[in-house]
């Protein structure tokens, strides 16, 4: 079965830094989409960035990157030029191309400091 | 487009009664998801439906809970009785094809 591991339970970053949120995940498979997901103190789910496992590009949206290294299993979330409204749960998620399920990990929680 | 739908956005409920929780999802997707999240166990997947037909129930964590998606764009989640280690946010989230999910503001429940 597929995990998610997020191994940072909280991250904290200033204003106008940049902070990268690390993910692994564990799958046998091939092909794959890996997503980011904001969770703010509304408790909306919104997505942020998603990644196809097919595609070597690393996604890009506005601000946020992610550094896919599909050998390592591992799908970090860069945010640059960070603001308050940045703050939130951030959770990495998995869907394979054989199911439609997604899995999430255990979620980052993000502090961004004036 | 309004998004997925949830109702209530907060239940408080005694124990031993039924809770219904509805969600109506984005109009055209054919996956509707149900998931709960909590402290201890973070978002777990409950059940989904493709084209309203059940197609995973493992999540479902026993025979108190039941979901139902009589059309496309109806759906319930079920709980009786309820019991307070029942308590958490459940979601409901939508997607077409099953590639971009969206999801509801959920329903925080409570179980005294």
């Amino acid at each position: 079965a597929q995990t998610v591991t997020q191994s940072q339970p909280e991250m904290s970053v200033q204003e106008a830094e940049t902070v990268t949120l690390s993910c692994t995940y564990d799958t046998s498979e091939s092909d794959y989409y890996l997503f980011w997901y904001k969770q703010p103190p509304s408790r909306q789910m919104i997505l942020v960035i998603r990644q196809e496992a097919y595609k070597q590009q690393n996604a890009t949206e506005n601000r946020f990157s992610v550094n896919f290294q599909k050998a390592a299993k591992s799908f970090s979330l860069k945010i640059s030029d960070s603001q308050l409204g940045d703050a939130a749960m951030y959770f990495c998620a998995y869907r394979s191309y054989n199911t439609d399920k997604l899995i999430f990990g255990t979620g980052t929680r993000l502090q961004v400091f004036p | 487009d309004a998004g997925v739908i949830q109702s209530p956005r907060h239940e408080v409920t005694e124990m031993g009664q039924e809770v219904t929780l509805r969600c109506k999802p984005i109009s055209g997707h054919d996956y509707l998801f149900w998931y709960r999240q909590t402290m201890m166990r973070g978002l777990e997947l409950l059940i989904y439906f493709n084209n309203n037909v059940p197609i995973d129930d493992s999540g479902m964590p026993e025979d108190r809970f039941s979901a139902k998606m009589p059309n496309a764009s109806f759906s319930t989640l079920k709980i009786q009785p309820s019991e307070p280690r029942d308590s958490a946010v459940y979601f409901c989230a939508s997607s077409f094809a099953g590639y971009g999910y969206t999801f509801g503001s959920g329903t925080r429940l409570t179980v005294v």
